[in-house]
């Protein structure tokens, strides 16, 4: 049982560039999340799925693009990458009704050239 | 004016002290509080949450919430250097199921 997965751990990317971060469960949760963290920010939220086929903003979406492929995994797409955009990205999944239990990925730190 | 505020420490305290954290929120629709962990480079692990006011124990962990004040509270007894991490708190209202996050106070427990 491993939880909350998340690939790649770590990205370079040069400014422009685009690339998708994965992430699969296997808790069988309905709810997955998109979070960046930011130094001193704490962790905000970027899109969530409330539950297969449906995906919401959140806090901070602009620039990024969601998929929820199947119940078990959630993407996260940079289109076109800015530095702005420099930040340890976490997957988080939770049942629905639950959501103030929600279980972590370790996170895939991406720096933007 | 964040909605959720959380000093950033870092706390620093000899193995065996106390350690007392806590956050203030401005929104009164939050109906639970949690306190997530967070060891350098991994995710944030839920340690505990409570529900509307009062004060839950796990352990060496304990959880206050005073929500006439707006005020939680994290304290860790007979603290250990394995406690040393970011302590994340988090809010959470059920319209909308998502989580609201202070910035995290790290905290380092000297042997």
């Amino acid at each position: 049982n491993a939880g909350v997965t998340q690939t790649p751990k770590f990205q370079v990317l040069k400014t422009g560039q685009s690339m998708t971060l994965q992430c699969a469960q296997d808790m069988n949760h309905n709810s997955m999340y998109w979070y960046r963290q930011d130094p001193g920010m704490g962790l905000r939220l970027i899109y969530y799925s409330a539950s297969e086929g449906t995906t919401d903003k959140g806090e901070v979406p602009n620039g990024y693009n969601v998929s929820r492929l199947n119940k078990r995994e959630f993407s996260l797409r940079l289109e076109s990458a800015a530095p702005s955009q420099t930040s340890v990205y976490f997957c988080a999944s939770s049942e629905v009704g639950t959501g103030y239990e929600q279980y972590f990925g370790p996170g895939t730190r991406l720096t933007v050239t | 004016q964040k909605e959720v505020e959380q000093d950033p420490g870092p706390l620093s305290v000899p193995e065996g002290a106390i350690v007392s954290l806590n956050c203030t929120y401005s929104n009164s629709a939050f109906q639970y509080f949690m306190w997530y962990r967070q060891y350098s480079r991994k995710g944030p692990e839920l340690l505990m949450y409570t529900y509307s006011s009062g004060n839950k124990e796990d352990g060496r962990f304990t959880a206050q919430v005073d929500k006439s004040s707006k005020y939680i509270s994290l304290f860790i007894r007979d603290s250990q250097p394995s406690d040393s991490a970011t302590y994340l708190c988090a809010m959470y209202k059920a319209a909308g199921n998502k989580l609201t996050f202070g910035g995290g106070t790290r905290v380092l427990v000297k042997p």
